[in-house]
């Protein structure tokens, strides 16, 4: 059955103090892994598309990662506005659907 | 460019009654996704729509039904509600120019009493 985790549930970091994100997944074939940041009470918002394992895509402070069963956000240096919830989703090839993990809230403290 | 949007915003119901959420995909997308996410949760996929068909749906009952019109916007439809429907509903689109990547909308938070 698909299935994708993420670990830990909620990580609490200073300012400054680099961590990464965990996820795991389990597909058939993987169509795209997605990684997505989520405001409370908003819509998840777009950061990355995996496609391969070997793979690492950046934007400002995350860096993202992807090995045949894992996926990694790093997260260095982080800010007080990096403070949110980061969503891990992975898609099949044998479908149009995407299953989505239950997400890792990150609270940065100044 | 205006991105994903939805409405209404918020909506309160109460069970037994019907409820229809709209959402216009962003512009040049042609597929249009539905996920329900309750508190604490990841979104979970209802289904997803595509040149005017359904073309594959989640693990969600028959009370939940869409439609997509040929502007690609989409309907999400619930019968029957009941309190456990109590949920932030989001639209992704994608499709044409976005590879296998969706966008979300903002959402409409529905309250069923």
């Amino acid at each position: 059955e698909d299935q994708v985790t993420q670990s830990p549930e909620a990580l609490r970091l200073q300012e400054g103090e680099s961590s990464s994100l965990n996820c795991s997944y389990t597909v058939s074939g993987l169509r795209g892994l997605f990684w997505y940041r989520q405001d409370p009470g908003k819509g998840p918002e777009f950061l990355f598309t995996l496609y391969s394992a070997g793979e690492e895509k950046e934007k400002e402070r995350l860096k993202a990662t992807l090995t045949k069963k894992e996926s990694f956000l790093h997260i260095t240096a982080p800010k007080p506005e990096d403070s949110a919830t980061y969503l891990c989703a992975a898609g099949d090839t044998g479908g149009f659907k995407t299953i989505f993990g239950a997400g890792t809230r990150l609270f940065v403290k100044a | 460019d205006a991105g994903v949007t939805q409405s209404p915003t918020h909506l309160i119901k109460t069970r037994g009654q019907q409820v229809t959420l709209r959402c216009s995909p962003k512009s040049g997308h042609d597929t249009v996704s539905w996920y329900q996410q309750a508190l604490g949760q990841g979104p979970q996929f209802i289904f997803q729509y595509y040149e005017e068909e359904e073309r594959q749906r989640g693990n969600f009952p028959d009370r939940f039904s869409g439609h997509q019109f040929p502007n690609y916007s989409s309907e999400l439809n619930v019968n029957a509600l009941l309190l456990g429907d109590s949920a932030l509903y989001l639209c992704a689109s994608g499709g044409a120019g976005a590879g296998d990547t969706q966008y979300f909308g903002p959402g409409t938070r529905l309250t069923v009493l």
